[in-house]
């Protein structure tokens, strides 16, 4: 079964860390493209950062310098490092598998496969 | 721009059509993709591309798309389609992904 599995999450009081895990069964991270979508309360979706099966990493400019992505491909799992925590990046985060395609030469993407999610609350 | 904008909420009669919009200057050259959200669940992806459903969702959900606009089609909504719709492309570098911010639907 095609599967994502977040861990990771917790409580931590602002300018704290935490890594994000997401272990993936059913198919390899390292030759697909993954990405963190996280959700604050009440709020919409919005997308962290990306890393491409061939290893490039982009990040949304609310994280950059502050998140990274990265995969372990021996453990089939993908990661969120988070430093510097603030109130504002609490939320829950999703990892999901992303499926680009091409259509005519017209360009797409889809979050195809989703974890169910990790909470993580920045308060003091 | 990496900004994809939907109205905030949307509402229809039980059996009766609705379409949700999704605008954004990256949708002149990036398809749209399709989220369902309902309470407490992680979003599940229900359309993409030029209007194709992954397996399982049901053939009355439709994808279209013009210009700065790609649209959501519910042919006949049923009680269950009722939660929060995303769409989702890229930004107009190509490298950034972006969500738009969420349209409610009430299934009346």
């Amino acid at each position: 079964e095609v599967q994502l599995v977040e861990s990771g999450g917790g409580l931590l009081q602002p300018g704290g860390s935490l890594r994000l895990s997401c272990a993936a069964s059913g198919f390899t991270v390292s030759s697909n493209h993954m990405s963190w979508v996280r959700q604050a309360p009440g709020k919409g979706l919005e997308w962290v950062s990306v890393i491409y099966s061939g290893g490039s990493t982009y990040y949304a400019d609310s994280v950059k310098g502050q998140f990274t992505i990265s995969r372990d491909n021996s453990k089939n799992t993908l990661y969120l490092q988070m430093n510097s925590l603030r109130a504002e990046d609490t939320a829950v985060y999703y990892c999901a598998r992303i499926h680009y395609y091409d259509i005519s030469g017209y360009k797409g993407n889809a979050f195809d496969i989703w974890g169910q999610g990790t909470m993580v609350t920045v308060s003091s | 721009s990496s900004e994809l904008t939907q109205d905030p909420a949307v509402s229809v009669a039980l059996g009766q059509t609705v379409r949700i919009t999704c605008q954004g200057d990256s949708l002149r050259s990036y398809f749209a993709s399709w989220y369902q959200q309902k309470p407490g669940q992680a979003p599940v992806l229900v359309m993409y591309g030029k209007n194709n459903r992954p397996s399982g969702i049901p053939d009355r959900f439709s994808a279209s798309g013009s210009g700065n606009t790609a649209s959501l089609t519910i042919t006949g909504a049923q009680a269950e389609d009722e939660a929060d719709y995303y769409c989702n492309s890229r930004d107009t570098s190509g490298n950034h992904l972006v969500f738009g911010g969420g349209t409610k639907l009430t299934v009346l």
